[in-house]
């Protein structure tokens, strides 16, 4: 039963343009969501967060947008370079609860 | 300065082996967790150990046990490895229980 789902494997941008990750969840109780990078045999590197009470979150080429009537979430890369191809894992967290619940990632190719 | 290491990288061992992996962090954090990416490249949680206090995920089989010397360190112990245990281990610390700080991973291979 995934919570966390990211419905796109693999997403192919061209560099300078925006890349759109997309994240849906089901549980309603989750109230904090978080963005990893992990580029391959490295761990998973914090990117972006957002509270449940926010539907934005920005921090430089990265936004994150929450919209939770649709239990969605997006991650936006403008522009997009290509030091950016890596994976992208959306997590959420219950803070009644502990550890983190990933979706199964994106991978995300900035093409020259 | 490596907030979140662990060794080895890489773990190649027999099935029925006893073996650890070590995690250490110097962030000061209160929380640390140990999670297992499978070959279907998910990310689950195993455990969360904090302030002493151990919250386990119910689908871990007992032969995985975690052990904390002291604050920041959270080794994970594997009694009588079997082949499905292959996977890629991670240690996460965190301040509270939002965003968590990732080690760069244990690949385990069970021959």
């Amino acid at each position: 039963d995934q919570q966390v789902k990211q419905n796109s494997p693999s997403l192919s941008v061209q560099e300078g343009r925006i890349s759109i990750l997309n994240c849906d969840y089901t549980n309603s109780m989750f109230d904090y969501f978080l963005w990893y990078k992990k580029y391959p045999a490295e761990g998973p590197t914090f990117l972006i967060s957002i509270s449940s009470i926010k539907d934005k979150n920005e921090d430089g080429r990265f936004t994150v947008f929450l919209n939770k009537s649709a239990k969605h979430l997006s991650l936006h890369i403008v522009p997009s370079q290509p030091g950016d191809s890596a994976v992208y894992f959306c997590a959420a967290s219950d803070s009644g609860a502990d550890g983190l619940t990933f979706g199964k990632g994106t991978h995300l190719i900035i093409q020259p | 300065d490596t907030a979140v290491s662990q060794t080895p990288k890489y773990l190649v061992t027999q099935m029925g082996n006893d073996k650890s992996i070590k995690c250490e962090q110097n962030l000061g954090h209160d929380t640390m967790y140990w999670y297992k990416q499978d070959s279907k490249k998910f990310l689950k949680i195993m455990f969360s150990y904090n302030n002493k206090e151990l919250i386990i995920n119910e689908t871990v089989p007992n032969r995985f046990s975690p052990k904390s010397p002291d604050k920041a360190h959270l080794n994970l112990h594997i009694n009588s490895l079997e082949l499905g245990d292959s996977a890629v281990y991670f240690c996460a610390s965190s301040p509270r229980t939002d965003t968590q700080y990732f080690g760069p991973g244990t690949r385990l291979t069970v021959l």
